[in-house]
């Protein structure tokens, strides 16, 4: 168990449709990274999160958009769906500090797109 | 772009052997280099890493070798055990010092088979 939750495991809805993936991180992570991994492809990199302020930016749709509250927990929201989008989208957390890349991740939440 | 390349998309090996997967990266700015285990239905888990500044990492089973000079990484896993099959991923971090990012690049996987 890493201590990253992931909510919803797995989801499957529409083109079109808008979803909202949440994650915890590690208790007293304050980074917060999602990736997205498509069928066959590694992880790609969407966007990092440090004690709510956004702090890197990778290859993120404008339909996509993330946030990092206050308690720390983080969501993902996927707009204006597409068959493409369908894949598993992991969420990580780290410290922040330490600057070894090393990275915790949830166990993913797999959105299906129909 | 693909800045960090796992060519094999997969690797079958028999149990008590050496296991041994490749991974090359173009950008120089990388300073760590880490492997992540991936079972099914599971998130990634960090497995081992080596900073840019030394060229072989050792932890029990596991070793890491970096030639900075062809920027390639390699893992070696012996002696190598059914438990160990599953998906590799080779990452590169490109971290900015000071300000909490620590911006992680992955290759697309291997596949590892260890055959008992």
């Amino acid at each position: 168990d890493s201590g990253v939750t992931q909510t919803p495991k797995h989801l499957i809805t529409a083109t079109g449709q808008r979803v909202t993936l949440r994650c915890s991180p590690r208790s007293g992570d304050l980074s917060v990274y999602w990736y997205q991994q498509s069928l066959d492809q590694g992880l790609q990199f969407l966007i990092q999160y440090y004690n709510g302020e956004e702090r890197a930016k990778g290859n993120i749709l404008e339909r996509f958009s993330a946030q990092q509250f206050p308690d720390l927990h983080s969501e993902l929201n996927l707009s204006s769906l597409e068959l493409g989008d369908s894949a598993l989208y992991f969420c990580a957390s780290s410290a922040g500090t330490r600057h070894t890349g090393e990275l915790f991740f949830g166990e993913g939440s797999r959105l299906t797109v129909l | 772009d693909q800045q960090v390349k796992q060519n094999s998309p997969s690797l079958s090996v028999q149990e008590g052997r050496i296991s041994i997967l490749n991974c090359d990266y173009t950008n120089s700015m990388f300073d760590y280099f880490l492997w992540y285990k991936k079972y099914p239905a599971e998130g990634p888990t960090f497995l081992i890493s080596i900073s840019s500044i030394k060229d072989k990492n050792e932890d029990g089973r596991f070793t890491v070798f970096l030639n900075k000079s062809a920027k390639h990484l390699s893992l070696h896993i012996v002696p190598s055990q059914p438990g160990d099959s599953a998906v590799y991923f080779c990452a590169a971090s490109a971290a900015w010092r000071g300000t909490g990012a620590n911006n992680l690049f992955f290759g697309t996987g291997t596949r590892l088979t260890v055959i008992p």
